[in-house]
């Protein structure tokens, strides 16, 4: 079955050491994206790439860096530079200019400062 | 800029409770709308969507109808049980935003036996 894959389902950092998460997708989608989740604000979207080698930031990229060199994947590192990155983060795609058919989501990274 | 709007919760009922939470949204363009379910430790997944005015979303019970007057996306179930806990999520689509989803905060539903 096509799907999101998010990897680790958990994840700590210690202070001043950057992490990748990694999100893979077999559904063929050309737009991914990913979101940050903290109690009580919902979903905030940090970088998004409608085609591959393109991505752009979204309300919260500081921090955090991005690349897409194949069309499955969409690694996003949280670097030393992101002061606050316990969270829950969301990874999702879709198909570009077909928004309506709404978006799938991979389970998530809980990411923990230790 | 676009934006969406949610009831904040938590939202308690017990089984078999009539539910409504309460969604509006602004957009500069003509939007989809959609409603997303949230299980705890899990990512988002699609309940229901409507893509133009006076569509009604419907799925395992829930239902929601896309009125354009009122920018509202209000979602109902007429009778709850407890497995619907979960957090629920309205979110547009909008073709002036290059697609790029909008999402509500989220309200938490919990539902006692």
């Amino acid at each position: 079955d096509g799907g999101i894959t998010q990897s680790p389902k958990y994840l700590f950092r210690k202070e001043g050491q950057n992490v990748t998460l990694s999100c893979e997708q077999n559904l063929n989608h050309d737009a991914m994206y990913w979101y940050r989740q903290d109690p009580g604000q919902g979903l905030r979207l940090i970088y998004y790439s409608q085609i591959v080698n393109d991505f752009q930031k979204g309300d919260i990229a500081e921090g955090y860096s991005v690349s897409r060199e194949k069309k499955e994947s969409f690694p996003l590192t949280v670097t030393s530079a992101q002061k606050n990155p316990t969270a829950f983060y969301l990874c999702a795609s879709s198909r570009p200019g077909q928004g309506n058919y709404g978006y799938t989501f991979g389970s998530g990274t809980r990411l923990t400062v230790v | 800029g676009n934006s969406v709007t949610q009831m904040e919760g938590p939202v308690t009922l017990s089984e078999e409770a009539f539910l409504t939470i309460n969604c509006t949204y602004t957009a500069t363009g003509y939007p989809s709308l959609f409603w997303y379910v949230q299980y705890p430790g899990e990512g988002l997944q699609l309940l229901l969507k409507a893509t133009k005015a006076d569509d009604k979303g419907s799925n395992k019970g829930f239902e929601a109808t896309y009125r354009k007057e009122t920018t509202s996306f209000h979602l109902e179930k007429g009778s709850v049980q407890v497995s619907d806990s979960a957090v629920y999520f309205c979110a547009l689509s909008d073709p002036g935003g290059s697609y790029i989803p909008t999402f509500g905060r989220g309200t938490s539903l919990i539902v006692h036996p």
